[in-house]
């Protein structure tokens, strides 16, 4: 079975402050997708990043940026100088590799981010 | 181009009656998912279909939830004798299907209130 955990449920910071939202999975499966969405307040989910379990680099987009640890089983998300724009809740979520119902999201339950002015 | 569409946005409905939610994929996506998000909680897995078929309909909560795809393209979800539990907004996603990964779009959901 499949299992992301996100410990943190909600945080708030000010604007301009760096913040790290936390992502812990759990699968028997030896490759995989790591994933990280976005739902503002009007409700529909924002892809932001896919990983697959074989490249354990990590990436920068813009102010974005993503740490894998396999050893750790984590899979983290910063975001540097946010924004109020940034306020959203935020998914973590993980799927198959071998396509089809494979593909299905297991997701966590979220981390409510407020970025005040 | 156009995105997911899920109607109706928003039904309320009594305890125990019948509803029906629609799912319309962007065109040429054979892949269409169906979760459900209650509040506070991520979205839950309900069913996939390949083309027609449902090739996975194993988060299905129980035998009350069904859903169609005949032609191949629009997908239905059925709640027979709704319970107050079901209340959730229901989340359609679709993908092109091929041998590699291909991205899940979501629609905007449907709202299900049961009173």
């Amino acid at each position: 079975a499949q299992k992301v955990t996100q410990a943190q449920t909600e945080i708030s910071v000010v604007e301009k402050e760096d913040v790290t939202l936390d992502c812990v999975y759990e699968t028997r499966d030896t490759t995989y997708y790591l994933f990280w969405y976005k739902q503002p307040p009007s409700g529909e989910l924002v892809f932001l990043i896919r990983r697959n379990s074989f490249d354990e680099q990590n990436e920068i987009s813009g102010r974005y940026s993503w740490n894998f640890q396999k050893s750790t089983s984590s899979f983290n998300f910063t975001i540097t100088a946010s924004q109020v724009v940034d306020s959203a809740v935020y998914f973590c979520a993980l799927s198959g590799l071998s396509g089809g119902s494979n593909y299905k999201l297991t997701f966590g339950k979220g981390t409510l981010l407020t970025v005040n002015p | 181009g156009a995105g997911v569409s899920q109607t109706p946005s928003n039904k309320v409905t009594e305890k125990g009656k019948y509803v029906e939610l629609r799912c319309d994929p962007i065109s040429g996506h054979t892949a269409l998912y169906w979760y459900r998000q209650s509040l506070g909680q991520g979205p839950e897995f309900l069913i996939y279909f390949q083309g027609t078929g449902a090739a996975d309909d194993s988060g299905l909560p129980n035998d009350r939830f069904f859903a169609v795809r005949p032609e191949g393209s629009v997908s239905t979800l059925k709640i027979q004798r709704t319970e107050r539990g079901d209340s959730a907004v229901y989340l359609c996603a679709s993908s092109l299907y091929s041998e590699g990964y291909n991205e899940q779009f979501f629609g905007p959901g449907t709202r299900l209130t049961v009173l």
